[in-house]
């Protein structure tokens, strides 16, 4: 089956440092990649939808400077939180489709941010 | 109105119990289902994915979507401690779209 692997799973960062999270795709081609965020127990709420070698589409409310997006190959993308602060602690999932619906969406583990 | 509505429970049952969960939408256009399973701090799990209406039966799961009532279930036969989590349905009108979710429904199995 698809697999997409999402690493860091946990992350400590101090305040004002940046991370980065990568999410790839391991054996399919991931024409569209999307970022969530889930606060505790609550549903996955969409930040971004990015294509391959296109710039992505932020939700409404997300910053796109804050939360940089990067789908530079089809196997491959990244999320940088820029200059972290204590509020974007969060648990942050990418998704991955190949487009076709071949194997619906696939996610990856998630990463647990926690800035100090 | 949201446009995927779930009970988030929690919803508790006896080992070995048939357990149903269910969503209901309003986009006449969503034509993908799906059913994620989700375990504290982890990514959710594809379950179940169906296209339109119709059953789709695997294993101790049975997916059933009535697109005219715009209603969708998962059955979980035989329910197992290990069932216990929280089951994300989710949905769109193509699949290349982001997908709609309900806001999940938790589940505890108890042996």
């Amino acid at each position: 089956g698809a697999v997409v692997s999402q690493h860091p799973s946990r992350v400590i960062c101090k305040s004002g440092t940046s991370v980065k999270i990568e999410c790839r795709s391991l054996d399919f081609q991931a024409t569209t990649m999307f970022w969530y965020r889930q606060f505790p127990k609550q549903s996955l709420m969409l930040m971004a939808t990015s294509n391959e070698g296109s710039k992505a589409t932020y939700e409404q409310g997300v910053e796109k400077d804050k939360f940089l997006i990067n789908h530079a190959s089809l196997t491959l993308s990244t999320l940088t939180v820029t200059s972290a602060h204590p509020e974007d602690s969060s648990f942050y999932i990418c998704s991955a489709s190949d487009g076709q619906g071949t194997y619906g969406y696939t996610f990856g583990s998630g990463t647990r941010l926690t800035v100090v | 109105q949201k446009e995927v509505e779930q009970d988030p429970g929690p919803l508790s049952v006896p080992e070995g119990a048939i357990v149903s969960l269910n969503c209901t939408y309003s986009n006449s256009a969503f034509q993908y289902f799906m059913w994620y399973r989700q375990y504290s701090r982890k990514g959710p799990e594809l379950l179940m994915y169906t296209y339109s209406s119709g059953n789709k039966e695997d294993g101790r799961f049975t997916a059933q979507v009535d697109k005219s009532s715009k209603y969708i279930s998962l059955f979980i036969r035989d329910s197992q401690p290990s069932d216990s989590a929280t089951y994300l349905c989710a949905m769109n009108s193509n699949s290349g779209y982001a997908l709609n979710f309900g806001k999940g429904t938790s589940l505890l199995v108890t042996p």
